[in-house]
């Protein structure tokens, strides 16, 4: 099945600095990789996705670049916010008719420091 | 409010004994999915249900199972518990047509003590 590989597990950065998140797939028939961001004791929430046809998508000051070669994407958040502070999960998945089974990373701790 | 309802959201149970966690889906989304989140530790699959039927097992325990009503809601029962059974458990549910990513309810925290 496939496996969602995360870097780092934590990270710290300057409020206004930018983050970036990295994760590797192994299953190359993965076409769904959505990015979730948690607060603490909260639920996931969806913040940006990214389908397999396209290689980058920005929504404001967070962006996903994906590389179907390589089998990995990347979400980067520019100009951090305290309030971008959470654990932040890719996942990868394979659309189909039914529904997708997401398999996540093992998430990442940001932290932006005032 | 996500639309994906869970309940209870909280659950202090002994060890030994079984509980019945709730999820209802958005309304429109047929699959439905239950992840089991840890104390550091990420998003567990366990299991999805797609108009009823078992679609995809994870690493779900023997002593835990589930089910998709005709209504479309779902339950996951958890038996013989044990004190590392304690978690977050999320349900989520998705489109038909699976065109989105899913939207997770806001969890039922369960304390086995």
């Amino acid at each position: 099945g496939e496996n969602v590989e995360q870097h780092p597990s934590t990270l710290s950065v300057q409020e206004g600095d930018s983050a970036v998140i990295k994760c590797t797939y192994s299953d190359s028939a993965s076409n769904y990789f959505p990015w979730y961001k948690q607060e603490l004791g909260k639920r996931p929430q969806l913040i940006i996705d990214i389908r397999s046809n396209v290689g980058e998508k920005k929504d404001q000051r967070i962006a996903v670049t994906l590389n179907k070669t390589a089998k990995h994407f990347s979400l980067h958040i520019t100009e951090t916010q305290p309030e971008d502070s959470a654990v932040y999960f890719c996942a990868a998945s394979i659309l189909t008719g039914g529904g997708n089974k997401l398999t996540f990373g093992t998430g990442t701790q940001l932290k932006v420091e005032l | 409010d996500s639309g994906v309802t869970q309940t209870p959201k909280h659950l202090i149970t002994a060890t030994g004994q079984r509980v019945t966690l709730r999820c209802s889906p958005r309304s429109g989304d047929l699959s439905v999915y239950w992840y089991q989140q840890s104390l550091d530790q990420g998003l567990q699959f366990l299991i999805q249900y797609y108009n009823g039927e078992e679609r995809a097992k994870g690493n779900i325990l023997e002593r835990f199972s589930a089910q998709q009503f005709p209504d479309l809601h779902s339950e996951l029962n958890l038996s013989s518990l044990e004190l590392g059974d304690s978690a977050l458990y999320f349900c989520a549910s998705s489109v038909e047509t699976g065109l989105y990513g899913y939207t997770f309810g806001s969890g039922t925290r369960l304390t086995v003590v």
